[in-house]
C-alpha cells in the first residue's frame, strides 16, 4: 500500500527558529515534492526533487530550503521561520514526471508560527 | 503563468443526485490530469486520473476530458453525504525544462441529506 508519512501533523514555532519538517516514502518513487496549501490559494509547489541530492525551486522558494540524502527521504527546512509561514505543509511522491503517475501526498504538517 | 481554474462553490446537490465539479486549464500541451478529494483537515487523496479525450469511469466517478476546449470535469452520481469535500483538479504541465503539476484552488462539494 501506498506510503507517504511526515514527521509531525502539528508543530508550533517561535518567530526567528529553524524548522526542520521530515517527509518519508516507502514506495520507491523518484520524484518528491513539498506544497503549502492556505485558505482560497490552493496547493503552491515550493520544492520538489527528481533524483537524490537533486531539487528544483518550485513556485514559492523563498525563506525554504531542501535536502534529499537518500532517495525516500526528502526535508523541507525553514531557516528562519516568520508568521507568514503558518501553514499546511503537504509532501508528495510521484514516479517518474511526464508519465503521467499520480502524486500520492502525505498527512501533512499544520505549522504555527508565533 | 499556465493556470487551472475551478469554481470555489460551495456547490450543493441532494443526496442521491449527480454533481458536476468542472476544471479549465491554460497550458494546451498539457497530456495528464487528475482529481484529488481533500475532507476538511485531512491530505488530498486520488480519486481518478484520465489522459485520454472522452470518459472514464469508475464506480460513481466518472472524469470527463476534452483537449480542444481545455476542460476536464468530474461527476459523481449518487451523490452521498459522505462525498461533501473539496475536490482538486490537478494537471501535469512541462515548464522551465521540467515536469510539475499545477492544481486548482479546489471546489467545495456539499451533498445535503
Amino acid at each position: 500500500d501506498v506510503k507517504v508519512t511526515q514527521s509531525s501533523r502539528y508543530l508550533v514555532k517561535r518567530t526567528g527558529e529553524k524548522v526542520f519538517l521530515e517527509c518519508v516514502q516507502d514506495m520507491d518513487h523518484e520524484n518528491m515534492f513539498w506544497y503549502r496549501q492556505d485558505p482560497g490559494l490552493g496547493l503552491r509547489l515550493i520544492y520538489f526533487s527528481y533524483d537524490v541530492k537533486m531539487k528544483e525551486k518550485g513556485d514559492i522558494p523563498e525563506g525554504y530550503s531542501v535536502s534529499r540524502e537518500k532517495k525516500e527521504r526528502f526535508s523541507l527546512i525553514l531557516e528562519s521561520a516568520s508568521t507568514n509561514q503558518t501553514s499546511m505543509y503537504l509532501c508528495a511522491s510521484s514516479r517518474i514526471p511526464g508519465a503521467a503517475y499520480e502524486q500520492y501526498f502525505g498527512p501533512g504538517t499544520r505549522l504555527t508560527v508565533t | 503563468q499556465k493556470e487551472v481554474e475551478q469554481n470555489s462553490g460551495p456547490l450543493s446537490v441532494p443526496e442521491g443526485a449527480i454533481a458536476s465539479l468542472n476544471c479549465t486549464y491554460s497550458d494546451r500541451g498539457s497530456q495528464s490530469f487528475f482529481w484529488y478529494r481533500q475532507y476538511s483537515g485531512k491530505s488530498p487523496e486520488l480519486i481518478m486520473s484520465i489522459y485520454s479525450n472522452g470518459d472514464k469511469e469508475d464506480g460513481r466517478f466518472t472524469a470527463q476530458l476534452n483537449k480542444a476546449s481545455q476542460y476536464v470535469s468530474l461527476l459523481i452520481r449518487d451523490s452521498q453525504p459522505s462525498d461533501s469535500a473539496t475536490y482538486l483538479c490537478a494537471v501535469e504541465v512541462f515548464t522551465s525544462g521540467t515536469y510539475k503539476y499545477i492544481f486548482g484552488t479546489g471546489t467545495r462539494l456539499k451533498v445535503l441529506a
